[in-house]
C-alpha cells in the first residue's frame, strides 16, 4: 500500500528564521494528488495546500511546497515562520486503490514550535 | 456554508457499553471518513464511504463498524467499546474525485472508562 514519511516528529525553529518540514512518500497506484494540512490545538486538520503537477510550486498563507516526482518528495517550506505557524503539520496524498476509487493517506505528522 | 459537522464533541462512555459517533454535511459530498488520531500515530483511518451503502475498511477498522443510509449522514460504531477505543474522532467528507482534499469535522473527544 501507499505511506508518506514525515520525518520529524518535532520541529522547534527561532521566530524569523526558516522552516522545512519533510515528506516523502512511496505509492504502489496512480497518486493523484498531494497535501498539506496544518492542524491548530484543539482544532480539526485543514487543508494548507495541494499539488498535482510535477515540479511545480504550490503557495498558500507564506508556505510553499514544490512536488519532485523523481525523488517521490512534497516538502514544506516558509522563509520566516511566525508564531502562529506552531500547529501540527500533516503530509497527505490521495491515489488511486484496485478498486477503482481514490483514498487518502497521511503521515504521522509533524509539530512545529516557533519560538519567539 | 460548507461544513461537517460531528456529535457528540465529547462522550464519556464505561468499558463495555455501547457507542455511536454521528457525522453529517451538507455539501452533497458522494465520499465519507472517519479517522482517528492519537499522540505520535496522526490521523488512521477506520472507514471510508464511497457513498450510501458503499463502504470499505481503512486501516485499523477492528472493533468499529460503520453506517450511511443516507448521503450526508454517516455513523461510526463502536459495539461494547474498550479503553483503549479513548481517542479523538474526526470524521470528513469529500467530493469523489481524487483531487480533493478531505474536509474534516471538528472532532469527538471519546473517553472509554
Amino acid at each position: 500500500g501507499d505511506s508518506v514519511t514525515q520525518t520529524e516528529g518535532l520541529v522547534t525553529v527561532t521566530e524569523g528564521l526558516p522552516v522545512k518540514l519533510n515528506c516523502t512518500y512511496q505509492t504502489t497506484y496512480l497518486t493523484i494528488a498531494f497535501f498539506w494540512y496544518v492542524q491548530y490545538l484543539n482544532e480539526a486538520p485543514q487543508v494548507l495546500l495541494k499539488s498535482s503537477t510535477d515540479n511545480k510550486r504550490t503557495e498558500h498563507q507564506g508556505f510553499h511546497a514544490t512536488l519532485h516526482k523523481s525523488s517521490s518528495s512534497f516538502h514544506l517550506q516558509k522563509s520566516s515562520a511566525q508564531l502562529s505557524d506552531s500547529a501540527l503539520y500533516y503530509c497527505a496524498l490521495s491515489s488511486l486503490t484496485s478498486g477503482g476509487n481514490y483514498k487518502p493517506t497521511f503521515g504521522k505528522g509533524t509539530s512545529l514550535v516557533v519560538h519567539p | 456554508d460548507m461544513k461537517v459537522t460531528q456529535m457528540p464533541r465529547y462522550l464519556i462512555k464505561r468499558m463495555g457499553e455501547n457507542v455511536l459517533l454521528e457525522c453529517g454535511q451538507d455539501m452533497s459530498h458522494e465520499t465519507m471518513y472517519w479517522y482517528r488520531q492519537d499522540p505520535g500515530l496522526g490521523l488512521q483511518l477506520i472507514y471510508i464511504s464511497y457513498d450510501v451503502d458503499s463502504n470499505s475498511e481503512g486501516d485499523i477498522p477492528k472493533g468499529y463498524r460503520v453506517s450511511r443510509k443516507k448521503r450526508e449522514h454517516f455513523s461510526l460504531i463502536l459495539d461494547s467499546a474498550k479503553t483503549n477505543q479513548t481517542s479523538v474522532y474526526f470524521c470528513a467528507s469529500s467530493l469523489r474525485a481524487g483531487d480533493q482534499a478531505p474536509l474534516f469535522g471538528e472532532g469527538t473527544r471519546l473517553s472509554v472508562l
